[in-house]
Formats: C-alpha cells, structure tokens, sequence
C-alpha cells in the first residue's frame, strides 16, 4: 500500500475557479512535505516545501497546508489559469521520498 | 538555473533488446536518481547514486542495471528489454544533504 494517498486523481474545473487537492500520508517521522508540478511530458518541479513543524506555505495563487497530527495535506490553488493543467504529486520525505501518484487537474476555458 | 537533461524523449524498442537511458546534470550535484512512473502508482525509485562509482539500488531495481562513471552522467541500462519495462523515466539530481530533487523531462519508453 503507497504511504502517500492523494485524492481526486483527476479533476475539472473552469478557469479562474478555486480547487483543493488533498494528500494523505502515513510516512512516520517524516522531516518535510513537498508539492510538485508536472506538466505533461516535462518532469515534475517543486511548488512548495514545508517541515513538521510548518502548517502553511504559498506561492504566488498556490498554497499548501499540513497538518501533522491527522497526517493530511492539501494544496489550495486560486484563480485558475489554463497553464495549471497538468499533475500535482504530493511527496513526503523521511530518509528517502515517497511519491503519490498525483491528482490530474484540467482547466477548461 | 538547475538542468538536467535526458538522452530521449521518446524512445522504441524490441523485447530482448539492451537499452541505455542517459542523464546528465550541469550543477555539479552529488547525488542522482532514476525513477519510473507509471499511472496510479506514482514515481518508483529504481538505484540512486550517492557520488561518483557509488550505486544503491531503490525499491524495484530488478531488470536494471547503472553506471556513475563521471559525477555529471548517471545511466540506466536495461540488460534484455522486457514489454513491463515499458514507462516513462524521470532522472532527477540534488546536491548532497539538500532536499529538493531536481527531475530531467523524462524519456517515455516503449518496448514491443
């Protein structure tokens, strides 16, 4: 079983409308969590990162919460854009990284 | 601007084949890794490489081999080419004790 859950595995919105993505996990201890963004046929790029004892972090329309005691995250995505289509891969690392299998998100004029 | 590039985007081969799979990163990290991806299972790790000559295999090495000859260059080589190694790739790169893995654009293999 992957130790790293992400829901929806996909998802369709309307430009300019907000959505979530959730990501929970069961990696124990673990020392940061880190969104990326991966567009089709690019490798995925880091969005934001965020250590155990962080709850919040954004970047620019893009913002990422954790809670450490219900071992959840989400990544909070404002005022879609057409250029937000692509997969977002959840990834908490301990000693190594463990990977979800991303949620893929469609914006759709 | 960190940059990692990979040999292939797109890649076609037959069953018995010997494969190579080339990345190469232009900021001197220490570490390197070879991933495969494949739809709802996310990125497996197949062998990282800590330095130059040293190899570690990940969670599903078998059926691949690597080779760190130079610290820029990390290559994956599939021995005999099997139709369930057909995946995407991803190589990324990160300098030692450093989090953050920078990924190349992947090769999408596919063998017949």
């Amino acid at each position: 079983k992957n130790q790293v859950e992400q829901s929806p595995q996909s998802l369709i919105i309307l430009e300019g409308k907000n959505c979530t993505l959730q990501c929970n996990y069961t990696v124990s201890p673990f020392s940061n969590l880190r969104w990326y963004k991966q567009d089709t046929g690019r490798g995925p790029v880091s969005l934001t990162i965020m250590t155990f004892s962080e709850n919040t972090k954004s970047n620019g329309r893009y913002t990422a919460t954790l809670d450490a005691d219900t071992k959840q995250s989400s990544l909070h995505i404002t005022a879609s854009q057409l250029s937000d289509s692509a997969s977002y891969i959840c990834v908490v690392s301990e000693n190594d990284m463990r990977f979800g299998a991303g949620t893929r998100l469609t914006v759709k004029p | 601007d960190v940059k990692v590039t990979q040999s292939s985007r797109y890649l076609v081969k037959r069953t018995g084949e010997k494969v190579f799979l080339e990345c190469v990163q232009d900021m001197d990290h220490e570490n390197m890794f070879w991933y495969r991806q494949d739809p709802g299972l996310g990125l497996r790790l197949i062998y990282f490489s800590y330095d130059v000559k040293m190899k570690e295999k990940g969670d599903i090495p078998e059926g691949y081999s690597v080779s760190r000859e130079k610290k820029e260059r990390f290559s994956l080589i599939l021995e005999s080419a099997s139709t369930n190694q057909t995946s995407m790739y991803l190589c990324a790169s990160r300098r030692q004790n450093y989090n953050e893995q920078f990924f190349g654009p992947g090769t999408r293999l596919t063998v017949l």
